[in-house]
């Protein structure tokens, strides 16, 4: 059964890096259907899509991000992380990792995990 | 950047009524839109991808309809499990840029 699962600091000090970890389990993190992801989600914002990475490591980044985002995959780990670098108060959010299909659907998504920036 | 509109941002609906829901795209993403339910303290799920077809596991009583900018789910009965937060999402760009809408929160009239 696919598992995903968000690790990482829970509180983060403005101007810092903000870095996540997505380990999947249950499936094989190079099937060549699927991109691996990062969404976020605020009350100021909704939901946020920051980027994607393929088992190869090609990535795609949101633009309103991608000055500050650096995805990579790990596949022997079965594992892709997430840096995203000057945090401030407005990075605040629950931060999924999900399963993206052909680079469009997250169709299974880890938990969440709360990351507040704050000093 | 397409952005994504949801209506209403309330829906209260009776268990057992339909509820409609409306999404609309600034400009066209085609088919390509995407329908996920949220429940407090829980991740989104994927209920309908290519704007009509539910995902895996996802009962009849879900359906989507719409191409273009305008899209629509529809509950046809509401069981107490469908309470939730409800948002559209839009792939129609190439390279990726996933862009989702406020949501609607389906509650109890």
């Amino acid at each position: 059964q696919l598992q995903l699962q968000e690790s990482g600091p829970g509180l983060v000090k403005p101007s810092e890096t903000l870095s996540l970890t997505c380990t999947v389990s249950g499936a094989s993190i190079s099937s060549g259907s699927y991109y691996w992801g990062w969404i976020r989600q605020s009350p100021r914002k909704g939901l946020e899509w920051i980027g994607l990475i393929y088992h190869n490591g090609n990535s795609h980044y949101n633009p309103s991000l991608k000055s500050r985002v650096t995805m990579s995959v790990d596949t022997s780990k079965k594992q892709y992380s997430l840096k995203l670098t000057s945090v401030t108060a407005a990075d605040t959010a629950v931060y999924y990792c999900a399963r993206i299909y052909g680079a469009n659907l997250g169709d299974f998504w880890g938990q969440g995990t709360l990351v507040t920036v704050s000093s | 950047e397409i952005v994504m509109t949801q209506s209403p941002a309330t829906l209260s609906v009776s268990p057992g009524e339909r509820a409609t829901l409306s999404c609309r795209a600034s400009q066209s993403v085609s088919s390509n839109l995407a329908w996920y339910q949220q429940k407090p303290g829980q991740a989104p799920r994927l209920l309908i991808h290519g704007a009509s077809t539910r995902a895996t596991g996802i009962p009849a009583r879900f359906s989507g309809s719409g191409f273009g900018t305008e899209f629509t789910l529809t509950i046809s009965s509401l069981q107490s499990e469908d309470f939730a937060i409800y948002y559209c999402q839009q792939y129609n760009n190439w390279p990726p840029a996933l862009t989702f809408g406020g949501g609607t929160n389906v509650e109890v009239k």
